[in-house]
């Protein structure tokens, strides 16, 4: 049984640049959250996304955008990247539609802003 | 709003002493609530859960119950191992994983 698969595994982008990072859920999952983990910090929510639509956001700006399609698998993207978007993006799937709360995570994909 | 506040590390022991970590809680409501463990350089997996209150969630001999008198959800084991260094994240859930907040991590150092 396949976890949750997330690429690529390191990103190097500029300051301004745009970047996109995607996200496989766990084998019959059908939801799917996106976490931003700055270093020696715990992970921030950014958004989550169920039946292909935006469920919930955290305190994020709209330069962080996803998209979530009929397989369940998601996009993570952010325009006008600055040095801060510097962390590792955590996606984390679960089964809410049928009302568990349990996210299991990826390993992440570490995102460098020079 | 909701959230999660975690004993402050490094936490450092040696092989075989007693662990706590502690972990506190603001929600409305009804959370489930959670530790998660970051070994070096991977994701977060999940070790225990527990989703009413007095409920006590046990794997690999960690162990933490819910205390809904005292917002608490301490994370223990009696003997802890060098393979046990990481970073433990409490966390909690509400309605229905809509609302997914961490506490800050508590690094654990476990020396032989």
């Amino acid at each position: 049984d396949a976890g949750v698969t997330q690429s690529p595994t390191h990103l190097i982008k500029t300051r301004g640049q745009q970047v996109t990072l995607r996200c496989s859920p766990k084998s019959g999952h059908d939801t799917v959250s996106w976490y931003q983990q700055a270093l020696g910090q715990g992970p921030q929510f950014i958004f989550q996304y169920y039946e292909e639509e935006e469920r919930q956001r955290g305190n994020f700006p709209d330069r962080f955008s996803g998209h979530q399609f009929p397989n369940y698998s998601s996009e993570l993207n952010v325009n006008a990247l600055l040095l801060g978007d510097s962390a590792l993006y955590l996606c984390a799937s679960s089964l809410v539609g049928q009302g568990s709360d349990t996210q299991y995570f990826g390993p992440g994909t570490r995102l460098t802003v020079l | 709003g909701d959230s999660v506040t975690q004993m402050e590390g490094p936490v450092t022991l040696s092989e075989e002493a007693f662990l706590t970590i502690n972990c506190t809680y603001t929600a409305t409501g009804y959370p489930s609530l959670f530790w998660y463990v970051q070994y070096p350089g991977e994701g977060l997996q999940l070790l225990l859960k527990a989703t009413k209150a007095d409920d006590k969630g046990s794997n690999k001999g960690f162990e933490a119950t819910y205390r809904k008198e005292t917002t608490s959800f301490h994370l223990e084991k009696g003997s802890v191992q060098v393979s046990d260094s990481a970073v433990y994240f409490c966390a909690l859930s509400d309605n229905y994983g809509q609302n997914f907040v961490f506490g800050p991590g508590t690094r654990l150092s476990v020396l032989p």
